[in-house]
């Protein structure tokens, strides 16, 4: 069984950082690409940013270009997301998920529960 | 940026009803839209992909179509599991991908 496990999210100030992260299990993850998409209650579902299975490919919404850095670790089975630069904007449950192939052209195809990222001085 | 707009907002359904619910693509996403529920407290869940391909476990009663930009959704017989929050989305335009807004389907 897919289990994408999120973590890291929590209160920060604008302008600090957080890092977020992601343990994936039940599924071989390095052959796989993977994702971090937003949701917030007034602008829906956001993808924010995705990663090819070997970091080959990666790339970013304009929202969050420049200040997010997605990265992963195969030895470990994990994802991350590291966001600086934090605005109230960026407030939101944050979902890792898995693509359905390895080249990040999609579609996802398991999510995990999500971890919630408030930005609020 | 490439826009995905989701009519109705919500769609009022009785137990056991046809519910379609539609998503246009401001441009061309070739078959390259996914279909999602998600139900409260709960992360998305994958229906369709490639337009109208099923997820594995999906029932049959979930069916995806497309004509051009514009792509449908159509559960034929409501079930009690089925009132939830649709989102489309498209694929195509890496590293672009962009949602609908979603269309919440409500028991009538």
């Amino acid at each position: 069984e897919v289990q994408l496990v999120e973590s890291g999210g929590g209160l920060v100030q604008p302008g600090k950082s957080l890092r977020l992260s992601c343990t994936a299990s039940g599924f071989t993850f390095d052959d796989f690409a993977m994702h971090w998409v937003r949701q917030t209650p007034g602008k829906g579902l956001e993808w924010v940013s995705g990663s090819s299975w070997n970091s080959g490919s990666i790339g970013y919404a304009d929202s969050v270009k420049g200040r997010f850095t997605i990265s992963r670790d195969n030895a470990k089975n994990s994802l991350y997301l590291q966001m600086n630069s934090l605005r109230a904007e960026d407030t939101a449950l944050y979902f890792c998920a898995k693509d359905m192939y390895s080249s990040s052209s999609g579609p996802i195809d398991h999510w995990g529960q999500g971890t919630l990222v408030t930005v609020s001085s | 940026e490439i826009v995905m707009t989701q009519s109705p907002a919500t769609l009022s359904v009785s137990p056991g009803e046809r519910a379609t619910l539609s998503c246009r693509a401001s441009q061309g996403v070739s078959n390259n839209l996914a279909w999602y529920q998600q139900k409260p407290g709960q992360a998305p869940r994958l229906l369709i992909y490639t337009a109208s391909t099923r997820a594995t476990g999906i029932p049959a009663r979930f069916s995806g179509s497309r004509s051009g930009t514009e792509f449908t959704l159509t559960i034929s017989s409501l079930q009690s599991q089925d009132f939830a929050v649709y989102y489309c989305q498209q694929y195509n335009n890496w590293p672009l991908w962009t949602f609908g807004q979603g269309t919440k389907v409500e028991i009538k």
